[in-house]
């Protein structure tokens, strides 16, 4: 079975500040991919930036990058000069075959970003 | 691209009606749909997978015959809540994708039942 664990369950941050959200998993897969979607107020889910366990390299999407260490099952976002708009609920999910197949999400984090 | 559309966005029903979701890949052709349940203040729980064409493929403890899910088409599935009671409501969203490529996630209906 697969599981998404995120231990923050809020967090906030002053604008502008950086900001790191943690995310560990457990799959028994070899190959997979990992994903950080948002969804703000009107709880439209997002894709923010995701992530193929096979690449070395971690991803980057502007101000959100990830810090991907397989062996330790880890899969952290950072979101760089934090703006009004990333207020959101930070979902880390864990999927196979490029989310064409199912997707176990973790309980997500709630980040505010403070003026 | 890749945008996906729920219909509608919130209703409200009586108990012992049903009601239909529908949710569309406005852009692209999905092969896949899926279809998560959210209660308030938590995650995302697949409640069906759905390819075009084919019986769509539940998740352990979810009623197949209390949520009807039908993808006719590469563009269009929905989910039929029968005989809805009280603790239906909730926020149901669904997502589609195509070969190989990531889940886009619809907007989401808002369901209460009265």
């Amino acid at each position: 079975a697969q599981t998404v664990t995120q231990s923050q369950p809020e967090m906030s941050v002053q604008e502008a500040e950086t900001v790191t959200l943690s995310c560990t998993y457990d799959t028994s897969e070899n190959n997979y991919y990992l994903f950080w979607y948002k969804q703000p107020p009107s709880r439209q889910m997002i894709l923010v930036i995701r992530q193929e366990a096979y690449k070395q390299q971690n991803a980057t999407e502007n101000r959100f990058s990830v810090n991907f260490q397989k062996a330790a099952k880890s899969f952290s976002l950072k979101i760089s000069d934090s703006q009004l708009g990333d207020t959101a609920m930070y979902f880390c999910a864990l999927g196979s075959n490029f989310g064409n197949e199912k997707l176990t999400f973790g309980t997500g984090t709630r980040l505010t970003i403070i003026p | 691209g890749a945008v996906v559309s729920q219909h509608p966005s919130r209703v409200i029903c009586k108990s012992g009606t049903s009601v239909k979701i529908e949710c569309r890949s406005l852009d692209f052709q999905a092969t896949t749909m899926f279809w998560y349940r959210q209660f308030p203040k938590k995650s995302l729980m697949l409640m069906a997978t759905s390819n075009e064409g084919s019986k769509a493929t539940y998740e352990q403890g979810v009623e197949k015959d209390k949520f009807l899910i039908n993808h006719a088409s590469l563009t269009l599935s929905t989910l039929t809540v029968t005989s809805a009671h009280p603790e239906d409501s909730s926020f149901y969203i669904c997502s589609a994708s195509r070969s190989q490529e990531t889940q886009y996630f619809g907007p989401g209906t808002r369901l209460l039942v009265l």
